[in-house]
């Protein structure tokens, strides 16, 4: 358990409206992730992040932008919401080539 | 261009039987590879892994087989029990490192009967 904390759990919003879903991490880990879960597709990497401050895209960023100011937080944003971004979203630290994840955040954009 | 494949979307097996799931990478990069376990509205936990200098690793009722000439994995469970119900997802990557991104199949539904 590397003490990963999403919020919030569960949301619905309407297309077009901004999102943030935060993850908060407390084993000091230097790698975060955040992967979108959707059936048939399994888990796919959207941003990744290597530090403070720097980050990198995954293989299905666009629409999505990240930030990571602290060591212990990894902010996703989804700037203008469409429904094709209705998913279960997931953090994850990583250490020694195994990740470890949150509990998921279900997104539903109406 | 889905670089991993779990091509079975569910199995079932009996309580006591072997459960064997299976999985294939066309990426001959990938030499890392592991098995995630997901209960409905929980995250992913690491299950077992296997770096491509061994053939096989084994814990406990998990044993992971790797054939490398095929870009092939399987994971075999035995003795099945209900509690190992859960999606399996298989992953990998180009190296056993902390910054590691790792590429998952679709995953696989398992339920064991009683």
């Amino acid at each position: 358990d590397a003490g990963i904390t999403q919020s919030p759990r569960h949301k619905v919003t309407e297309t077009g409206t901004p999102v943030t879903l935060r993850c908060h991490q407390t084993e000091n880990h230097r790698y975060m992730y955040w992967y979108r879960q959707d059936p048939g597709h399994g888990l796919r990497l959207i941003h990744y992040s290597y530090g403070v401050k720097d980050t990198d895209k995954g293989e299905v960023s666009d629409g999505y932008s990240v930030s990571r100011s602290k060591t212990e937080d990894f902010l996703l944003t989804l700037e203008s919401a469409t429904s094709s971004q209705t998913s279960v979203y997931f953090c994850a630290t990583g250490r020694a080539g195994e990740l470890f994840f949150g509990e998921g955040s279900r997104l539903t954009v109406l | 261009d889905q670089q991993v494949k779990q091509n079975s979307p569910s199995l079932s097996v009996q309580e006591g039987r072997i459960s064997i799931l299976n999985c294939d990478y066309t990426n001959s990069m990938f030499d890392y590879f592991l098995w995630y376990k997901k209960y409905p509205a929980e995250g992913p936990t690491f299950l077992i892994s296997i770096s491509s200098i061994k053939d096989k690793n084994e814990d406990g009722r998990f044993t992971v087989f790797l054939n490398k000439s095929a870009k092939h994995l399987s994971l075999h469970i035995v003795p099945s029990q209900p509690g190992d119900s859960a999606v399996y997802f298989c992953a990998a990557s180009a190296e056993e490192t902390s910054g590691s991104r790792l590429t998952f199949g679709e995953g696989t539904q398992l339920t064991v009967n009683p």
